[in-house]
């Protein structure tokens, strides 16, 4: 099965409250985790990272929470705005040169 | 800010014949990567190349696809004979010197009649 995943295809909030996206790992051993955005027809863009020794991480308007004891995380958006609008992914790489794994998506509605 | 880029944005291309999807990395990069996205669903990842050979790839990456760095700035990705389940999105990363973040480009939208 995968070793990332979401829990949730689409989840719609009202502009200007916060979001939060989860994701689901299986591999206790993951040690690094990013997660992208991807806007209609457009490449997926790289938001913020979290590696295993952090519980959490701030970007701009954007936060992500580690909880390594249930294998879980989270991307927090403050104050949505409609350009967050999009798929949200979690995605784990394999170390090196692999290539990443990406969990299905969420799809990210905001509603005015 | 740099960005990678590729070419064609969209392609439209009859069963059987052969595409090129190419792609320039960000200039400073090292490690390049092709992942596809079929219409729906997640990324998934293809091939990543490195000092002019491929370091891993997956089992979508078979004989009737091939990878080429032609020169100091292009990246391709070749299918030799289009079947009707390679139309997708094909997506180009790359990667700077031991760093895992990845930055995708805008891809290209393949179309297989």
């Amino acid at each position: 099965g995968e070793s990332v995943g979401l829990h949730l295809p689409t989840l719609s909030v009202q502009e200007g409250d916060n979001s939060i996206i989860n994701c689901a790992y299986s591999n206790s051993a993951s040690d690094y985790f990013i997660w992208y955005k991807q806007e209609s027809g457009k490449g997926p863009q790289f938001i913020i990272d979290i590696r295993s020794n952090m519980d959490k991480r701030q970007g701009q308007r954007v936060t992500v929470l580690l909880n390594k004891t249930v294998k879980h995380l989270s991307l927090q958006i403050a104050a949505t705005q409609p350009g967050d609008s999009a798929v949200y992914f979690c995605a784990e790489p394999g170390g090196g040169a692999d290539g990443l794994t990406f969990g299905k998506g969420t799809h990210l509605i905001i509603q005015p | 800010e740099p960005e990678v880029t590729q070419t064609p944005s969209h392609q439209v291309t009859q069963m059987g014949q052969e595409v090129i999807l190419r792609c320039v990395p960000i200039s400073n990069h090292l490690y390049f990567y092709w992942y596809r996205q079929i219409l729906g669903q997640k990324v998934e990842f293809l091939v990543s190349f490195y000092n002019n050979e491929i370091s891993e790839k997956s089992e979508i990456f078979d004989d009737q696809f091939s990878v080429e760095r032609p020169d100091g700035s292009n990246f391709t990705l070749k299918i030799r004979s289009t079947k009707l389940e390679d139309s997708a999105m094909y997506f180009c990363a790359s990667t700077p010197w031991e760093e895992e973040t990845q930055y995708f480009g805008p891809g290209t939208r393949l179309l297989v009649l």
